[in-house]
């Protein structure tokens, strides 16, 4: 069964509002999660990383201000897309690793309009 | 910089053919290596993964791929395709200390 779940699947916002994406360990604790950014016909992009408890690792050109993370659980991180502009439409998607396996979810699909 | 390098972006094949997809990237040092398949309207799914010992690794619905170390390369193949193999691909290499970086995918359309 599913690993990893995300909230919403797809959502559609208006530009210059904010947009929040949860992301689920469904059946054990994760203490870090990924979230990664996919362009239409483009490979992933990792974006950061979610620490519970703590400050999540940006990766280079990633705004923090933009995108904020939050790990408040070791089973629920979410990302929040902050003045959405249509730039940012893009599939968003969250990872957690368990022992040497990396699971992905299913993705959330934005779109700004 | 690592990075990872898939040749194909798009694959037409015929039910039965043989497949194979290449991948090399660039790191002088240890590296794990991954595919990942999505189908269409799917998650990633990893297909088979390099650590480490025999080059050749077996995974999941027949594919298989080969780590040669000499050309950087980690090449998935199988020996006939099907129908429900269309999906896109993606290699990943993870080095110690770093991020995983995926290649940009290739699209397998299988016709029936």
């Amino acid at each position: 069964g599913a690993v990893v779940s995300q909230h919403p699947s797809w959502v559609i916002c208006k530009s210059g509002t904010s947009v929040k994406i949860e992301c689920r360990s469904l059946d054990f604790q994760a203490t870090t999660m990924f979230w990664y950014r996919q362009f239409p016909k483009q490979s992933l992009m990792l974006m950061a990383t979610s620490n519970e408890g703590s400050k999540a690792t940006y990766e280079q050109g990633v705004e923090k201000d933009k995108f904020l993370i939050n790990h408040a659980s070791l089973t629920l991180s979410t990302l929040t897309v902050t003045s959405a502009h249509p730039e940012d439409s893009s599939f968003y998607i969250c990872s957690v690793n368990r022992g040497l396996k990396q699971y992905f979810g299913p993705g959330t699909r934005l779109t700004v309009t | 910089a690592q990075s990872v390098s898939q040749h194909n972006h798009h694959v037409i094949l015929s039910e039965a053919a043989s497949l194979e997809l290449g991948c090399n990237y660039s790191y002088g040092g240890t590296v794990n290596l991954f595919w990942y398949v999505q189908y269409p309207g799917q998650h990633l799914q990893l297909l088979l993964k390099y650590f480490s010992g025999d080059p050749l690794v077996k995974g999941i619905k027949g594919f298989e791929a080969e780590f040669i170390k000499s050309k950087f390369s980690f090449n998935l193949r199988k020996p006939s395709v099907q129908w429900s193999d269309t999906a896109e691909y993606f290699c990943a290499v993870k080095a110690e200390g770093f991020k995983t970086i995926f290649g940009a995918g290739t699209r397998l359309f299988v016709k029936a």
